[in-house]
């Protein structure tokens, strides 16, 4: 079993849907990371979370540590969010070696 | 502007060929990183360096080799010992080890035929 797992996998909406990606881990963590992935590859942080909730824009980022889960939201989604999100935790006690990685969402946004 | 340089986007080798793709940063930053990204997978970290002249394994590093004899380069080569060479190459950086916050480069797509 993955130690990061993230759902669902493949997510297509239609412009203005509100959006949620999730994400469960099973390790102790010290901070949890929102990345996307743009289409030609490159990786922007959104987020580092380590309790609570964050927001920038219209995206918003909660986590439970108690519950080992956190959720990705986009309010009023637009064709340019279009994106592969990917969650990443730094596992407790560790260096930057011990940042563990999700296979991503792919989010297609329909205009 | 700083940030983190990957050349080039696209790589084309032939199998028992080394190659190494260029990771370049202005960000000032001590540690660097190289992971490998393949379709349906979460990136996998093969390199790490702290510091200049320093550098450690990560969970994949068979088949490959780094160098950090600058603080703004952190080349890798993929040798012929990759059985797999194939892949989606991205280098990031942070502050420190210990910093939160990486920043990425736009990647290097190798094909290796």
């Amino acid at each position: 079993k993955n130690e990061v797992e993230q759902s669902p996998q493949n997510l297509t909406a239609q412009e203005g849907e509100f959006i949620t990606i999730n994400c469960s881990y099973s390790v102790g963590i010290s901070a949890l990371h929102w990345l996307q992935q743009h289409p030609g590859g490159g990786i922007v942080s959104l987020f580092m979370l380590s309790s609570g909730k964050k927001k920038h824009g219209r995206l918003i980022a909660t986590i439970n540590i108690q519950e080992k889960h956190s959720s990705l939201h986009i309010t009023a989604s637009h064709p340019r969010d279009s994106a592969v999100y990917i969650c990443a935790v730094r596992r407790y006690g560790g260096s930057q070696g011990n940042l563990i990685f999700g296979k991503g969402t792919k989010l297609s946004v329909k205009p | 502007d700083g940030g983190i340089t990957q050349s080039p986007k696209y790589l084309f080798r032939k199998e028992g060929q080394n190659v190494t793709l260029s990771c370049e940063q202005n960000l000032n930053h001590d540690a660097m990183y190289w992971y490998r990204q393949d379709p349906g997978q979460g990136l996998r970290l093969i390199y790490y360096s702290q510091i200049v002249n320093d550098f450690q394994k990560g969970d994949i590093a068979e088949g490959y080799s780094v160098s950090r004899e600058k603080k703004e380069s952190f080349p890798l080569t993929v040798t012929s010992a990759q059985k797999n060479p194939t892949a989606f190459y991205l280098c990031a950086s942070s502050s420190t080890l210990s910093s939160y916050e990486q920043y990425f480069g736009p990647g290097t797509r190798l094909t290796v035929t």
